[in-house]
């Protein structure tokens, strides 16, 4: 069965800091990737997405990810993190493979994101 | 811009009542999707539908159940609310891979 695991739960970094969030995954086929971000209050909203192709993606809000196969992950990346920011972020895997689940994703536990001024 | 709708932000209801949780899309979605979202748990797929009045279990189905009659609608249902069931439900519906999801309602349940 397909997991992802967040290894962080917590994590506080200060504002203009660079920012990792760690995601691993474990899926038998290729994946689909994601990561979403939860601000206080509001539903998941789409950061970006690997599908195929370029390992190294880009998103919204001067987000990047990296998708390293031989690690099994797709670590989230900022050069230098602002105060709004600050949010829960969601690591989430799907089938590559499209039929009556082909849109289900599986969701890491979530990391939360605090900036210190 | 894809919008999802939840009929409530906040609910409170009693152990053992009904409870029905509204959830509506406005882009012609097939697939739409209920979870439940717990603090270091992420978010479990509680039901989703792939089509009007089709639907598949989740990883955790027990205690709801679902009705999709219309295209854009998709309703949860708590048939006899437990305290064990005091969450955030979260809705979403789908377009090829990605989801898109509606602000969430938080139930709880006393």
């Amino acid at each position: 069965a397909q997991s992802v695991t967040q290894p962080d739960i917590h994590i506080t970094v200060s504002e203009g800091a660079s920012l990792e969030l760690r995601c691993n995954y474990s899926y038998g086929a290729t994946p689909y990737l994601f990561w979403y971000v939860q601000s206080p209050g509001q539903g998941l909203q789409l950061l970006l997405k690997y599908f195929s192709g370029d390992t190294l993606v880009q998103g919204i809000k001067g987000f990047e990810a990296e998708f390293k196969r031989s690690q099994s992950s797709f670590n989230l990346r900022k050069p230098s993190v602002h105060w709004s920011d600050a949010a829960e972020y969601f690591c989430a895997v799907g089938p590559s493979i499209h039929n009556n689940a082909g849109n289900m994703l599986t969701f890491g536990g979530g990391t939360r994101l605090m900036v210190k001024p | 811009d894809v919008k999802v709708t939840q009929s409530s932000r906040y609910l409170v209801k009693r152990t053992g009542e009904k409870v029905f949780l509204e959830c509506v899309q406005d882009m012609d979605h097939e697939n739409m999707f209920w979870y439940r979202q717990d603090p270091g748990l992420g978010l479990r797929l509680i039901y989703f539908s792939y089509d009007v009045k089709m639907k598949e279990k989740g990883d955790i189905p027990e205690g709801y159940s679902v009705s999709r009659e219309k295209k854009e609608r998709f309703s949860l249902i708590l048939e006899s609310a437990s305290t064990n069931q005091t969450s955030m439900y979260l809705c979403a519906s789908s377009f090829r891979d990605e989801q898109y999801f509606g602000p969430g309602t938080r139930l709880t349940v006393t």
